[in-house]
């Protein structure tokens, strides 16, 4: 099956700075690499998602990119504000989502004003 | 209001006494799953529907059964509860469109299996 590893587990930046998280995954087949970001003590909200037949994605301060040869995708968020911290797991799945979905093990980001 | 609900938001049981934790959504959506939350692990799938009367295992699946009789409703069943199920857990949906699959998150249940 499916195996998502996510790294660092934790991660601290200054404001303003960016942030990185990265992700890599198993099956050569998984086509849809979503984004989840949860505050705490909230449930986990969709921040941005990307299909296999994108190399990257951008929204305003956060972006996605894909290397389906190598089988990573990281989130990239740029001038980072005290509200981006909470905790961000990455998942991958194949058919679009619409089958079994593996999450990675979260990455805490602390952002220090 | 779009909205994934679950029920109850806590529960405490002990072992062995079968519970039932309901999600529904009004979103009219094919897709609805269910997760755990456990610290250090993540999110791991439990089961999941890919419409009525089709549901399927995922990566953590033993001790827990689910069915899908409406489209609206996904209940997630525990017939012997044990301490190790001892979790928060999270119903979503989604439909599938050209833009995407966004999984819809309900509030969270937290239970505990003394």
């Amino acid at each position: 099956g499916e195996n998502v590893e996510q790294h660092p587990s934790t991660l601290s930046v200054q404001e303003g700075d960016s942030a990185v998280i990265k992700c890599t995954y198993s099956d050569s087949a998984s086509n849809y690499f979503p984004w989840y970001k949860q505050e705490l003590g909230k449930r986990p909200q969709l921040i941005i998602d990307i299909r296999s037949n994108v190399g990257e994605k951008k929204d305003q301060r956060i972006a996605v990119t894909l290397n389906k040869t190598a089988k990573h995708f990281s989130l990239h968020i740029t001038e980072t504000q005290p509200e981006d911290s909470a905790v961000y797991f990455c998942a991958a799945s194949r058919s679009g989502g619409y089958q079994k979905v593996t999450f990675g093990t979260g990455t805490k980001l602390q952002v220090i004003p | 209001e779009a909205q994934v609900t679950q029920n109850p938001r806590y529960l405490i049981t002990v072992t062995g006494k079968k519970l039932t934790v309901t999600c529904s959504q009004n979103m009219n959506h094919e897709y609805m799953s269910w997760y755990r939350q456990d610290p250090g692990l993540g999110l791991r799938q439990i089961y999941y529907s890919m419409n009525v009367e089709a549901t399927d295992k995922g990566d953590v699946p033993e001790g827990y059964k689910v069915s899908r009789k409406e489209k609206r409703n996904f209940p997630l069943i525990l017939e012997s509860p044990s301490p190790n199920q001892t979790s928060l857990y999270f119903c979503a949906s989604s439909l599938r469109t050209s833009r995407g699959d966004t999984q819809y998150f309900g509030p969270g249940t937290r239970l505990t299996v003394l």
